[in-house]
């Protein structure tokens, strides 16, 4: 049974920095893998999805990696802003095409 | 382009009725997937449809059931409502579906409540 664990769970940064939130899935055998970010009592919006042939994905401030042998995905957000504060969620598509979430990590970006 | 739409957006209901959520998927997407999600147990698959087909389920009891219509729409049925049941229910389309290189569009989910 897949199960998808990210650290940290919670996060508080200074506006500007970079920061990386991690992803790790028990089963490699994996489809893809989707990251979202979904803000408080709302839906989720999808920021990038990779491929289980690829290694990363890019879009504006943000770069998705995925490393499927060690069952690991990482988000890097260059040069954070306040309107980045969200929950961060990732969620591969594993064997049985469910798409299995992760509890998501909470992200403060402070002015 | 519209997005995926959710109606009702809030529903409360009492122990022992009945709900049916409505999903409305981007237009030409295929599939549409249903998950609940609660402060305990996070965001969990109820189930996916394509082209009116039940193509998987999550683990949840046989209250919990949806269906799709010939246009994409779809719903979701959860009958003998329990307390336990009270969520937030987001569906979600796509055009190919889970298990293909396919972005999944979430709606805004409906907030069901059960007293």
């Amino acid at each position: 049974k897949q199960e998808v664990t990210q650290i940290p769970a919670a996060l508080s940064v200074p506006e500007g920095e970079n920061l990386v939130l991690n992803c790790s899935f028990t089963d490699s055998a994996i489809y893809n893998l989707q990251w979202f970010r979904q803000d408080p009592g709302k839906g989720l919006t999808s920021l990038l999805l990779i491929q289980s042939s690829q290694r990363e994905q890019t879009s504006g401030r943000l770069n998705a990696s995925l490393d499927k042998s060690s069952g690991r995905s990482t988000l890097y957000i260059a040069a954070s802003q306040p309107g980045d504060s969200a929950t961060y969620l990732c969620a591969p598509v594993d064997s049985s095409y469910k798409l299995i979430f992760g509890s998501g990590t909470r992200l403060l970006v402070r002015p | 382009k519209a997005g995926v739409t959710q109606t009702p957006r809030y529903l409360i209901k009492t122990r022992g009725q009945q709900v049916t959520l409505s999903c409305s998927p981007i237009s030409g997407h295929r599939s549409v997937s249903w998950y609940q999600q609660t402060p305990g147990q996070g965001l969990q698959f109820l189930f996916e449809y394509f082209s009116e087909t039940q193509r998987n389920k999550g683990n949840f009891p046989g209250r919990f059931s949806g269906r799709q219509f010939s246009n994409s729409r779809s719903e979701m049925n959860v009958s003998t409502l329990e307390l336990g049941d009270s969520a937030l229910y987001l569906c979600a389309s796509s055009s190919a579906g889970l298990g293909n290189a396919d972005t999944q569009y979430f709606g805004p989910g409906t907030r069901l409540t059960v007293l």
